[in-house]
């Protein structure tokens, strides 16, 4: 068990709908990076936050959002659903304010199907 | 570019042998970091190991052992007397420096079989 939790487990819901993915880092880390794992793209990374800041941004659609609160749990909005959204998204976190010096340690991640 | 290749995309063992996973990595940067993860069936991905790019010894941790050569770019990963709950998908991944170091580079994975 990483320490980092991810609400829902799975996620079923029709294209054209809106999904918040919801994360807890592990306690005392600071940073929260969300991915996403698809068939045809692999591990992605989509976004990073540190103390409820946007630091990095990867390979985010126009249709996806993140924040990161005060308590430092962040979520992921996903609207606009395609089929092409399907896949397992995964939040990690680390301890400081990113940076290779730091392992990022994974959730289990939001198996998201969009039907 | 940042780019993590493993060419294995599935490797299938009898249990007890060791296997060896590959991984090559491409990087401008002087200063990196390289991880392995593994993600078992039930879809976590768990970290391994992380090497910095100043650090070539090897490292041993039980059954595991790496192999990061700077020369070869590579970052190798083996596995002795594989047992049936290694059966996994390896990523190895890449880290850089400035706008690189906030992001995991993966690698396509390497599928794990190990057969009793």
């Amino acid at each position: 068990d990483s320490g980092v939790t991810q609400t829902p487990k799975h996620l079923i819901t029709a294209t054209g709908q809106r999904v918040t993915l919801r994360c807890s880092p592990r306690s005392g880390d600071l940073s929260v990076y969300w991915y996403q794992q698809s068939l045809d793209q692999g591990l992605q990374f989509l976004i990073h936050y540190y103390n409820g800041e946007e630091r990095a941004k990867g390979n985010i659609l126009e249709r996806f959002s993140a924040q990161q609160f005060p308590d430092l749990h962040s979520e992921l909005n996903l609207s606009s659903l395609e089929l092409g959204d399907s896949a397992l998204y995964f939040c990690a976190s680390s301890a400081g304010g990113g940076g290779s010096y730091n392992e990022q340690f994974f959730g289990p991640g939001t198996r998201l199907t969009v039907l | 570019a940042q780019k993590v290749t493993q060419a294995q995309t599935e490797i299938s063992v009898v249990e007890k042998e060791d296997v060896t996973l590959d991984c090559v990595y491409e990087t401008r940067d002087t200063t990196y970091y390289l991880f392995w993860y593994k993600q078992p069936p039930s879809g976590e991905l768990v970290f391994l190991i992380r090497r910095n790019s100043f650090d070539e010894q090897n490292e041993i941790s039980g059954r595991y052992s790496w192999n990061f050569q700077k020369s070869t770019s590579s970052f190798n990963f083996t596995i002795t007397a594989s047992q049936v709950v290694d059966s996994a998908v390896y990523f190895c991944a890449l880290s850089g420096r400035g706008d690189s170091s906030y992001k995991l580079i993966f690698g396509s994975g390497t599928r794990l079989l190990v057969r009793p």
